[in-house]
């Protein structure tokens, strides 16, 4: 079936960082890519998504690009701050129509 | 307009019992989506309701069932605990089933110990 794989966290940072999260998958068909992030003590929320292959998603500063060669939808930013530590799950909709999460990836920014 | 609103919060049960979680969508949301989510898997989809119907369910065994009401809102249970069912359970709403748009709009989550 299909199935999402990122990166194992931890991943630590200091503020002002560069950052990239890895996201691959594995589909049939054309699947939706999507990050979600979870904040502490809060739901998760949709962070940025992308409809077509060579599609870059963006919000608050991150940006991820829907890469239908590689399989890939890998989160970056330029700058990360201290507000950006959270656990960020890359997702996509599968070929049934399922919204299929990675296993998550925390991050911690040091300040 | 108030978020996705899950009941309750904690809850503590023993091997053997049943429990029931419930979820109330956001206003004007006709889709319900149930996930588990521990440490070592992530969020594993266990099922999606849509206008009172199941529309798509997941791998998980006969003792995780789910209902969803005519006020969209959705319960969903799971009898003969075991430890393993240990989690955070979570609900998402959608305007309309989510696999179309992808935008899930997710509660805090109920947070399940089994003793």
């Amino acid at each position: 079936g299909d199935s999402v794989t990122q990166m194992e966290g931890p991943v630590t940072l200091s503020e002002e960082a560069f950052l990239t999260i890895n996201c691959t998958y594995t589909a049939t068909g054309y699947p939706s890519p999507f990050w979600y992030v979870q904040y502490p003590g809060e739901g998760l929320q949709l962070l940025l998504k992308a409809t077509k292959a060579d599609d870059k998603g963006s919000n608050k500063g991150f940006e991820a690009t829907y890469r239908k060669e590689t399989t890939s939808f890998h989160l970056e930013k330029g700058s990360v701050q201290v507000s950006d530590s959270a656990v960020y799950f890359c997702a996509l909709r599968s070929r049934d129509d399922k919204i299929i999460f990675g296993k998550g990836t925390r991050l911690h920014i040091l300040p | 307009k108030a978020g996705v609103t899950q009941t309750p919060r904690y809850l503590i049960k023993t091997r053997g019992q049943q429990v029931t979680l419930s979820c109330s969508p956001i206003s004007g949301h006709r889709s319900v989506s149930w996930y588990q989510q521990t440490p070592g898997q992530g969020l594993q989809f266990l099922f999606e309701y849509f206008s009172e119907t199941q529309r798509n369910k997941g791998n998980f065994p006969g003792r995780f069932s789910g209902r969803q009401f005519s006020n969209s809102r959705s319960e969903m249970n799971v009898s003969t605990l075991e430890l393993g069912d240990s989690a955070l359970y979570l609900c998402a709403s959608s305007l309309t089933s989510g696999g179309n748009t992808g935008e899930l709009f997710f509660g805090e989550g109920s947070r399940l110990t089994v003793l």
